[in-house]
């Protein structure tokens, strides 16, 4: 089936940094979310991004379907930014939502 | 308008009980999947049902089956409880599979002792 890796799986910012995270398939998707886990453990939508760009305030994400990965960009990150934050994806070949292993971000102030 | 509603929010159970757990999907949205999280498992899915059928099943035992009714209400039920199944269940919904996005509930956290 399709594999979904995250990277880094560990992240530790300073307040008002910017960070990246990076997620990469192994096939087609045909749907694709970004996830923060809050420390209550309620999976929050952030973007559902199968290909292209999109932007929610200081968040930005980018999937370049033809390659594989997607990026979500953290700009400015504030301690309310901690959490996990985890790829997910459905692809042609199976319909159930693939989740990667999660970034770990820790923002200090 | 509402979210996903899941409940309990918390459950305490001891091993070889059985136990239900329920999701009640935003208004609209006819798919309602299950997903089990565990730390060494990490995020797993258990099945979905899309207007009262179940379409797909993860790779779980029997002991763990669930159900949709037509309010598109669903509910999932764990048999036999063994240590093991402590984990945070996730219920998700969507309007239908493919071209939209999954909202997820808030969680019921089971511990089985």
């Amino acid at each position: 089936g399709i594999q979904v890796e995250q990277s880094p799986p560990d992240l530790i910012l300073q307040e008002g940094a910017n960070s990246t995270l990076r997620c990469n398939f192994s096939d087609s998707v045909n749907n694709l979310q970004w996830f923060h886990q809050n420390p209550w453990g309620q999976l929050i939508n952030l973007f559902y991004i199968p290909s292209g760009t999109k932007q929610n305030g200081r968040l930005s994400a980018t999937t370049v379907a033809t390659e594989r990965y997607s990026l979500l960009y953290i700009s400015s990150s504030q301690t309310t930014d901690s959490g996990v934050y985890f790829c997910a994806v459905t692809s042609y070949n199976t319909d159930k939502l693939i989740f990667g292993t999660g970034t770990r971000l820790q923002v200090f102030p | 308008k509402a979210g996903v509603t899941q409940t309990p929010r918390y459950l305490i159970k001891t091993r070889g009980q059985q136990v239900t757990l329920s999701c009640s999907p935003i208004s609209g949205h006819r798919s309602v999947s299950w997903y089990q999280q565990t730390p060494g498992q990490g995020l797993q899915f258990l099945f979905e049902y899309f207007s009262e059928t179940q379409r797909n099943k993860g790779n779980f035992p029997g002991r763990f089956s669930g159900r949709q009714f037509s309010n598109s209400r669903s509910e999932m039920n764990v048999s036999t409880l063994e240590l093991g199944d402590s984990a945070l269940y996730l219920c998700a919904s969507n309007v239908d599979r493919v071209g939209y996005g999954y909202t997820f509930g808030s969680g019921t956290r089971l511990t089985v002792v």
